[in-house]
């Protein structure tokens, strides 16, 4: 059974990086047929993708979180991160990992079946 | 980039049937996932594709899609169906971007 867990701080100062990894067990992140995803939840809001990686280490990112956001993957550690720079108030929520799969019959469809538990990030001074 | 927009809330009566749904340009070139998502929970995700159930989703969930619109649609709600409810897709500029939509709240009543 796949498993994915974030890790990293629960409390970043303003201005400072938010950073985060995503280990995965129980399956390879160097799969060939998953990206890799980073999803977060403000407190009492919905959904917002931050950005997907695929092993090897081609990137795509939220147009609104781009000049903020890298995401890497190390996969002899079977991990991938984030980092969020220039962090405020507004960055406070939980974050999750996922993996994203995949499909084409028709039409292509993206779709996330495995995620973290979520970590809850606050941002203050 | 896309925008995928949903009912903010749903209620539906224990037993009956319940659709809900997400609206965007991307849908038309692309199908939408859905997500259930209980409080302080991750999201689970209950529909892909045309109308695909990972294993273990009960096959009162079913998911269809005409135009810009995809459905979500639970026949014969139960009382742990009620929950936030989050479509996504493939943005609209085709490269591997991610969209989700604002969420529907479900109340089984």
């Amino acid at each position: 059974q796949l498993q994915l867990q974030e890790s990293g701080p629960g409390l970043v100062k303003p201005s400072e990086t938010l950073s985060l990894t995503c280990t995965v067990s129980g399956g390879s992140i160097s799969s060939s047929s998953y990206y890799w995803g980073w999803i977060r939840q403000p407190p009492g809001k919905g959904l917002e993708w931050i950005g997907s990686i695929y092993y090897s280490g081609s990137t795509y990112y939220n147009p609104s979180l781009k000049s903020r956001v890298t995401i890497s993957v190390d996969t002899s550690k079977n991990q991938f991160s984030l980092k969020l720079s220039s962090v405020t108030a507004a960055d406070t929520a939980v974050y999750y990992c996922a993996r994203r799969g995949t499909t084409v019959t028709l039409r292509v469809v993206h779709y996330f079946d495995y995620w973290g538990q979520g970590t809850l990030v606050t941002v203050s001074s | 980039s896309s925008e995928l927009t949903q009912d903010p809330a749903v209620s539906v009566a224990l037993g009956q049937t319940v659709r809900i749904t997400c609206q965007g340009d991307s849908l038309r070139s692309y199908y939408a996932s859905w997500y259930q998502q209980k409080p302080g929970q991750a999201p689970v995700l209950v529909i892909y594709g045309k109308n695909n159930r990972p294993s273990g989703i009960p096959d009162r969930f079913s998911g269809s899609s005409s135009g810009n619109t995809a459905s979500l649609t639970i026949t014969g709600a139960q009382a742990e169906d009620e929950a936030d409810y989050y479509c996504n897709s493939r943005d609209s500029s085709g490269n591997h971007h991610v969209v989700f939509g604002g969420g529907t709240k479900l109340t089984v009543l």
